[in-house]
């Protein structure tokens, strides 16, 4: 069974430059898995940052990127602010129709 | 602008049936290569991906841990998806969320609904 790794938990600095990965525990993701980043902080619906790898959705700020490094999709925040302090979730496509989440990272700004 | 709105929360016995809809306005419905992706979320944990349909050729897919369960199901008439949900258990109890996608070109995530709260107790 495929499985979408996410780290638990991450901490950056105000100001400071993050990056959250997404995995595979079997094979790479690559531009193929059209992988996107989706944000959630508590008690709100998810609100998807970045789609398609690095296509940021509309109104999301420039601080916000995506990208895939070596085997995985990367999500980098530069900059990072206290109301970035929330859930981050990606998913992944699988082929034959069928998508996956990751188990989120609990980012925290400290 | 794009707005999905959701029915609201429902509170169901182990073993009913639920079914939640997603109203879709500001965007051709049942335009090329649009979906309605089927997303849930138990109380502190994760998104688990439930399914889609094609809003045009009402095609569906499920996550094969709710195949035979789920049925995802579209009215192109009043542009609504409907996700329904039998055999319910406790552990179905969650945050359901549908969101559109829209796939080649873009392969675009642009919007989710508010969620409906659907909890199951006896």
């Amino acid at each position: 069974q495929t499985v979408v790794t996410q780290e638990p938990s991450f901490s950056v600095s105000p100001g400071g430059t993050v990056t959250l990965t997404c995995g595979l525990n079997s094979g790479s993701v690559s531009i193929d898995s059209y992988p996107s980043w989706h944000q959630q902080t508590p008690g709100q619906p998810p609100r998807t940052l970045i789609y398609n790898t690095n296509t940021r959705s509309s109104g999301v700020p420039d601080r916000f990127s995506g990208s895939i490094l070596g085997n995985k999709a990367a999500l980098t925040i530069t900059g990072a602010q206290a109301d970035d302090e929330c859930d981050y979730y990606c998913l992944l496509y699988m082929g034959s129709g069928n998508w996956v989440f990751g188990g989120g990272t609990k980012l925290t700004v400290l | 602008q794009v707005q999905l709105v959701q029915s609201g929360a429902e509170v169901k016995e182990p073993g009913a049936s639920v079914k939640v809809s997603c109203k879709a306005s500001g965007y051709t419905f049942t335009g090329d290569g649009y979906f309605i992706f089927w997303v849930r979320q138990a109380p502190g944990q994760g998104l688990e991906w439930m399914g889609w349909i094609s809003a045009r050729t009402g095609g569906t897919n499920y996550a094969q841990k709710f195949q035979g369960r789920v049925t995802i199901t579209r009215d192109t008439t009043i542009t609504t998806a409907y996700m329904e949900l039998t055999r319910l258990t406790s552990d179905d109890t969650a945050l359901y969320y549908c969101a559109k996608y829209a796939a080649s070109p873009t392969f675009q995530f642009d919007k989710w609904g508010q969620g409906t709260l659907v909890t199951v107790s006896s």
